[in-house]
């Protein structure tokens, strides 16, 4: 089983649909939440981080965790064309040995359509 | 614009073959990290130095190698190339060895055709 999952997708939208995007989870020992968007053949960009359980907003994007049930979301709401892109969520944290721990899933393809 | 910087852009080299990339940490950033990404695959962590010493390993391959500089740029050295290592390659800083905010921040990658 992976630390992490994510759905490939891809998910197709109409314009101005609400998305929800999620990963899940294994290790609690997870801190740190993450959304990235990768446009095609490009880096990925920072989106959303949070530390917490709850919610976090920015503009239209809110992002959620629920570390109780090992599960985060990231809901983009009004969506637009320019939302079309891959989608990773990402997770952290500093082992014993102040070693550091980043896994990425394997990204949610997007298509927000016209 | 992250602020991490790559170079080349794009790369097409022949099986056999040994290339450079070359990558620039965000300003004031110590730890630069490595990510291979082929079609249809996840990010794959390849290696992390932190202020010039190697601080994590992933799945680096031996024909692979890297090294961070003193002024904090960093090389990833791929040799006797395969058809396989066709990929992008992402460099990411951040400030501390774990992470700027637990984060890190992604280059726009380098192209690698082998043909």
């Amino acid at each position: 089983q992976k630390e992490v999952e994510q759905d490939p997708g891809p998910l197709s939208v109409p314009e101005g649909a609400i998305v929800s995007l999620n990963c899940t989870y294994s290790n609690s020992a997870f801190q740190y939440f993450m959304w990235y968007r990768q446009y095609s053949r490009k880096g990925p960009e920072l989106l959303m981080y949070t530390y917490s359980s709850g919610n976090k907003e920015d503009g239209r994007f809110t992002a959620q965790v629920d570390k109780s049930s090992k599960y985060i979301s990231l809901f983009i709401r009004d969506s637009q064309p320019s939302d079309s892109a891959t989608y990773l969520c990402a997770m952290s944290f500093v082992e014993m040995d102040s070693s550091y721990k980043l896994i990425f899933g394997s990204g949610t393809r997007l298509l927000v359509r016209p | 614009d992250s602020g991490v910087t790559q170079t080349p852009k794009h790369l097409i080299t022949a099986t056999g073959q040994r290339v450079t990339l070359r990558c620039s940490p965000r300003s004031g950033d110590l730890s630069v990290y490595w990510y291979q990404q082929s079609l249809d695959q996840g990010l794959q962590f390849l290696i992390q130095y932190y202020n010039g010493e190697e601080r994590a390993k992933g799945n680096i391959l031996e024909r692979f190698s890297a090294q961070q500089f003193p002024d904090l740029h960093s090389e990833l050295n791929l040799s006797s190339l395969e058809l396989g290592d066709s990929a992008l390659y992402f460099c990411a800083s951040s400030r501390t060895a774990t992470g700027s905010g637990n984060t890190i921040y992604f280059g726009e990658g380098s192209w690698l055709t082998v043909v």
